[in-house]
């Protein structure tokens, strides 16, 4: 059965890059799904990021297109989040999901992991 | 793209059964039939329960059953179970490859 982990920092500077990874159990990250990411800031509700095609092209929701990257390593089976120029308004609990775009859905999640964005 | 709109809450006891709306937009969900609901338990993975307005991915139970109205969708468990309080979250379908979430709900049993 397929599994999502996601890693990294739990801490990052205002105005630095947060990075997190994705790793991918039980499937291989080139088959035919899509991959994605989602946060929920504290006290608020879900927000897509963005997602990254099979195909390698990719998507982000508007309001952090200029400051987001997601790209997927194949030799390691995973994908990562890069978020730039990150203020106190990106801390947040941040997941990574299998997207299903036969479908419209997130069919598979990690159980997330936080990052708080402080001096 | 705004936020899908779910009440904050919503309560109810074992055995009875409960709705919980999402109200969005001509833009999302009433535009598409790619309406899902997510199950969230403190600690763990969301959990998707419904996608495409009413369709059960295997191994949820038929408890669980999703509809559209309008801009409007709904979420309803039946029989309500102590493992059903949970935080219930709905998601549509944006176009130009946007998803939108919604606010979320806090199920108490």
């Amino acid at each position: 059965q397929v599994q999502l982990q996601e890693s990294g920092p739990g801490l990052v500077k205002p105005s630095e890059t947060l990075s997190l990874t994705c790793s991918v159990s039980d499937y291989s990250i080139t088959s035919r799904y899509n991959w994605a990411w989602i946060r929920q800031p504290p006290g608020k509700g879900l927000e897509w990021i963005g997602t990254i095609y099979h195909s390698g092209g990719t998507h982000y929701t508007p309001s952090l297109k200029s400051r987001v990257t997601i790209s997927v390593d194949t030799s390691s089976n995973q994908f990562s989040l890069k978020l730039s120029s990150v203020t106190a308004a990106d801390t947040a609990l941040y997941y990574c999901a299998r997207d299903d775009r036969y479908n419209y859905n997130m069919d598979v999640w990690g159980k997330g992991t936080t990052v708080t964005v402080s001096s | 793209q705004s936020a899908l709109t779910q009440p904050p809450s919503a309560s109810e006891s074992p055995g009875q059964s409960v709705t919980i709306s999402c109200t969005g937009t001509s833009s999302d969900i009433g535009a598409y039939n790619y309406v899902s609901w997510y199950q969230k338990h403190p600690g763990k993975a969301p959990k998707l329960m419904i996608y495409e307005v009413n369709k059960r991915p295997s191994g949820v139970p038929d408890r669980f059953s999703g509809s559209k109205s309008g801009n409007t969708a709904s979420l309803t468990v039946s029989g309500l179970q102590a493992e059903d309080e949970a935080d219930y979250y709905c998601s549509s379908y944006a176009g130009t490859n946007i998803y939108v979430f919604g606010t979320g709900t806090k199920v108490t049993v």
